[in-house]
């Protein structure tokens, strides 16, 4: 199985500020894809960005960037002019198409919106 | 529309007592499915995955078993639960191509007592 390692168990951001949470994963392929979930305290898992590894470019969404380094194996996630909503846990995640679509997650982030 | 229905939302079982959570998609054909748990501390553990009838695949060997009876029905089962067996459970799908996300239910919170 692989590896997806989020060494940040917290963390907190003032509101309107930007927040970057930490992912690394371990493989030995070169064709994957990343995903940053995000799980509010109402359980329900959604996709936040996505991005593929053939792509240098990183993803963006709206408030939601991630900057990836394929060859250092780092995806992070970069949110700017945190908002309230955005409290939740964090979770990166790992796909390869090759093995059934098998996604792996990491332990997750708590991140907290101070006002 | 693609929908997943996940059940029961919460369910307390005594210790040797067989378990059976059900999870269903709608509005999709031949989808992989995934069992995960959710413990605290350690984020989504991959339990199974299957990626059409009958074909289950297991990442942990454990005290759970998964079974996929239908295209789009996936079932996790216990014959007998340990205390480790609670936790939070998801069950989620993906379309079968490359690159596609993962869609998850609302989850299970098993407590055995």
């Amino acid at each position: 199985a692989q590896t997806v390692t989020q060494s940040q168990p917290e963390m907190s951001v003032q509101e309107a500020e930007t927040v970057t949470l930490s992912c690394t994963y371990d493989t030995s392929e070169s064709d994957y894809y990343l995903f940053w979930y995000k799980q509010p305290p109402s359980r329900q898992m959604i996709l936040v960005i996505r991005q593929e590894a053939y792509k240098q470019q990183n993803a963006t969404e709206n408030r939601f960037s991630v900057n990836f380094q394929k060859a250092a194996k780092s995806f992070s996630l970069k949110i700017s002019d945190s908002q309230l909503g955005d409290a939740a846990m964090y979770f990166c995640a790992y796909a390869e198409y090759y093995t059934g679509n098998q996604f792996y997650f990491g332990t997750g982030t708590s991140l907290t919106v101070i006002p | 529309s693609q929908t997943i229905h996940q059940w029961p939302a919460t369910l307390v079982q005594p210790v040797g007592s067989p378990l059976s959570l059900e999870c269903t998609v709608e509005g999709t054909s031949n989808p992989n499915l995934y069992w995960y748990r959710q413990a605290a501390g350690r984020g989504l553990q991959l339990l199974f995955y299957s990626v059409g009838i009958g074909q289950i695949s297991s990442e942990v060997p454990q005290n759970l078993s998964a079974s996929r009876p239908q295209d789009r029905q996936f079932i996790l089962s216990s014959k007998k639960l340990l205390l480790s067996d609670s936790g939070f459970y998801l069950c989620a799908w993906s379309v079968d191509r490359d690159g596609t996300e993962a869609f998850f239910g609302q989850g299970t919170r098993l407590t055995v007592v």
